[in-house]
C-alpha cells in the first residue's frame, strides 16, 4: 500500500493548547495537502504545500514539509473546541489531484 | 455553499439490490471526478477516476463490474453499487476537479454518501 501514516492516531488536548500532527509518506510528490473531516461529513481542504516549499501558514495553521524525510507536520495553534475533527494528509504524486490519503489523526479539544 | 453535491446522503438497501450515488458539481464543470470509499474510523481509499466521456480508471483491487461509474456530462458522475452486499456498506465520497472558468484546477469534495446494506 502506498498509503501514508499519520501520528498520533488520536490526540486530546485542552482548549487553547497547540496541536501537532505528523504525516509520513512513501513516494515522491508534487504536493501535499491537509484536510479536516468532521464525523460523518465530507472533507474540508485546509492547506496545500508544494514539494518545493518548506513551510506554509494559513491563519492558525502552520504546515511544514521535509521531502528528504518524506514527512509533513500540521500545527494548529490556540486550539478551539470547533477544531475537534479528524485530520488527514494527502499526497499528490503527479499534480493531477489523484490523492493518496494518510491514516488520519482524531483530534479532540477539551473545553 | 457546497460546490459539489452528493445524493443521496444516506441510503439503506437490501442485499442484492443496486444503489446509485450521484456526484454533481454545482457551479463549475469537472472533466475529472474521483470516487473514494471510507470505512468507519479509517482513511479514504481511492476507488476510481471518472473522466467525462470516457471509461473510468479503476484502482487495483476495485471490481469495475461491481462499482459502475458513469461520467456522462461535465457536471455529473454516478457510482452504482451493483448487487450490494453488507460488506459494501461504507461512506462513499467524491471529489471534482474544476475545468475552465473561476474554479479551474481546484479540487472540491462532496459531503459523502453513507450506504448501509442490510
Amino acid at each position: 500500500s502506498q498509503q501514508g501514516e499519520e501520528d498520533p492516531q488520536a490526540l486530546s488536548i485542552q482548549e487553547g493548547e497547540n496541536a501537532t500532527m505528523n504525516c509520513s509518506y512513501k513516494t515522491s510528490i508534487n504536493n501535499l495537502q491537509w484536510y479536516r473531516q468532521n464525523s460523518g461529513r465530507g472533507l474540508v481542504h485546509l492547506i496545500l504545500i508544494r514539494s518545493n516549499e518548506r513551510e506554509k501558514h494559513s491563519g492558525r495553521l502552520r504546515v511544514t514539509l521535509d521531502t528528504s524525510k518524506k514527512s509533513s507536520s500540521l500545527l494548529i495553534t490556540a486550539s478551539r473546541a470547533a477544531d475537534t475533527a479528524s485530520y488527514f494528509c494527502a499526497t499528490d504524486a503527479s499534480g493531477n489531484e489523484k490523492l493518496t490519503f494518510g491514516t488520519g489523526t482524531r483530534l479532540t479539544i477539551i473545553p | 455553499g457546497a460546490v459539489v453535491s452528493q445524493h443521496p446522503s444516506r441510503v439503506i438497501c437490501k442485499s442484492g439490490t443496486s444503489v446509485k450515488i450521484e456526484c454533481r458539481s454545482l457551479d463549475f464543470q469537472a472533466t475529472t471526478m474521483f470516487w473514494y470509499r471510507q470505512f468507519p474510523k479509517q482513511s479514504l481509499m481511492l476507488m476510481a477516476t471518472s473522466n467525462e466521456g470516457s471509461k473510468a480508471t479503476y484502482e487495483q483491487g476495485v471490481e469495475k463490474d461491481k462499482f459502475l461509474i458513469n461520467h456522462a456530462s461535465l457536471t455529473l458522475s454516478t457510482l452504482t453499487v451493483t448487487s450490494a452486499h453488507p460488506e459494501d456498506s461504507s461512506f462513499y465520497i467524491c471529489s471534482a476537479r474544476g475545468w475552465g472558468g473561476g474554479r479551474a484546477g481546484e479540487l472540491f469534495f462532496g459531503e459523502g454518501s453513507r450506504l448501509t446494506v442490510l
